[in-house]
């Protein structure tokens, strides 16, 4: 079984497109990470949920949209895609929130913005 | 905030050659360390971690890093190096009670046979 899975793996779409990456995690973790590598493998947080609830948001436009149904899934939507969102996005889970868990990551989304 | 430096961004080696990455990090409070590893196209798994008590930590696959709070380090090493190590490795930080966990910029590690 998947312990961190997200679909597409791969997503190529034309600059002004919006499109969602889903993430679901069968751990039973409380905490979700969205994070955004890009193409020199800089891997940088962008948010964090813990029981659905937003707990970390980073300086990053408000084109990009997380949402929390419940706290095994952590979506993220993109609006108005540009050249520059073009990277693999990672969603991670760890047990709780409070910086001493293990975070387990998913495989990665590679979004290419054309 | 705290910050963490990967001090190489490339190491090559030979195999069965020993290897250590470099890893300095910055904070004004009480930290947490890992060490995490990405295989291509793959995401990131843990090898080890430093929450408490003893300075030396062992992880998988023959890993062991030495939290060093006087010089701000948390070095990673092996003694003896495998193909299969090739891989690129990422020092994290994070504070006490933080949910924040920084990254480092990643060391690429080859190892050649």
């Amino acid at each position: 079984d998947t312990a961190v899975s997200q679909t597409p793996k791969y997503l190529v779409t034309q600059m002004g497109n919006d499109k969602s990456i889903k993430c679901e995690q069968n751990l039973g973790h409380d905490t979700m990470y969205w994070y955004k590598q890009d193409s020199k493998k800089f891997l940088k947080i962008m948010f964090s949920y813990n029981n659905k609830e937003l707990i970390i948001n980073e300086t990053v436009p408000n084109r990009f949209s997380p949402k929390s149904p419940d706290k095994a899934h952590l979506n993220l939507h993109i609006n108005s895609l540009e050249l520059g969102d073009s990277a693999v996005y990672f969603c991670a889970s760890s047990p709780r929130a409070g910086g001493t868990d293990t975070q387990y990551f998913g495989p990665g989304t590679r979004l290419t913005v054309l | 905030a705290q910050s963490v430096t990967q001090l190489d961004s490339q190491v090559p080696v030979f195999e069965e050659a020993p290897v250590e990455l470099r890893c300095n990090y910055s904070s004004s409070v009480s930290v947490y360390l890992f060490w995490y590893v990405q295989y291509p196209n793959q995401g990131l798994q843990l090898l080890l971690k430093y929450l408490s008590g003893s300075t030396l930590v062992k992880g998988i696959n023959g890993f062991e890093a030495e939290f060093n709070k006087s010089q701000t380090s948390f070095h990673l090493r092996k003694p003896s190096v495998h193909i299969s190590d090739t891989a690129e490795y990422f020092c994290a930080v994070s504070e006490y009670n933080n949910n924040d966990m920084r990254f480092g910029a990643g060391t690429r590690l080859t190892v050649k046979p």
